[in-house]
């Protein structure tokens, strides 16, 4: 079973400055997926890497998947209260059925 | 865009019942519907994939029998979480993706808004 761990498990910061959460294994996957999820939804997805060291940015937020595809850290900038949420990374699960798998989660507090 | 909607948004039932879950994709066909289990602050644990017209895969651990996946059609499948315990009670969120194409690439996992049981 493929393994997704997340950092920092919890991160409380203040408005306006940076973060980077990170995601790693120790398996290489043809893609992974970053998806925030707020209190009593589902999550939503916000990007999808495919290439080795593929960097996307939306916005204030920053995606890198890793040169050998095993990890991904999403970087956010001048956090604001709306970045609030669940951050979860997910990637093809090597089981079939096009199942997924889920990072341990990475819970981000903003304060204002 | 698509979307997919769970009915109900919230129940709270008596130990011993059981439950019936709706997850609908409401602009598109979904040969393959996933039911995930969430506890609070914890992430998102795999519980089945459903495929319309055939039955179920469970992942390792969890009981079949316990929690019955019916996928009726292209739009609806329905979980249902029979003799409710209360350890039962959790937020349990359906995903549905389209007919073609791998995951991640044109076709994505499209999430419910997930459903609350509270087992009392």
């Amino acid at each position: 079973t493929q393994l997704l761990e997340q950092s920092p498990q919890f991160l409380s910061i203040q408005e306006g400055e940076n973060l980077t959460v990170y995601c790693n294994s120790s398996s290489v996957f043809s893609s992974l997926q970053w998806y925030r999820q707020e209190p009593g939804e589902g999550p939503v997805l916000l990007v999808t890497v495919v290439t080795g060291g593929e960097v996307k940015k939306l916005k204030r937020l920053t995606f890198q998947f890793g040169d050998a595809r095993k990890d991904s850290s999403l970087h956010i900038t001048a956090a604001q209260p709306g970045d609030t949420g669940l951050y979860l990374c997910a990637a093809p699960n090597s089981g079939g059925y096009q199942k997924v798998t889920f990072g341990t989660g990475t819970k981000l507090q903003v304060i204002p | 865009g698509a979307v997919v909607s769970q009915h109900p948004s919230w129940v709270i039932c008596k130990s011993g019942t059981s439950v019936k879950i709706e997850c609908r994709s409401l602009d598109f066909q979904a040969t393959t519907m996933f039911w995930y289990r969430q506890f609070p602050k914890q992430s998102l644990m795999l519980m089945a994939t459903s495929n319309e017209g055939s039955k179920a895969t469970y992942e390792q651990g969890v009981e079949k029998d316990k929690f019955l996946i019916n996928h009726a059609s292209l739009t609806l499948s329905t979980l249902t979480v029979t003799s409710a315990h209360p350890e039962d009670s959790s937020f349990y969120i359906c995903s549905a993706r389209s007919f073609r194409g791998h995951p991640f690439s044109t076709d994505t996992q499209y999430f419910g808004p997930g459903t609350r049981l509270t087992v009392l």
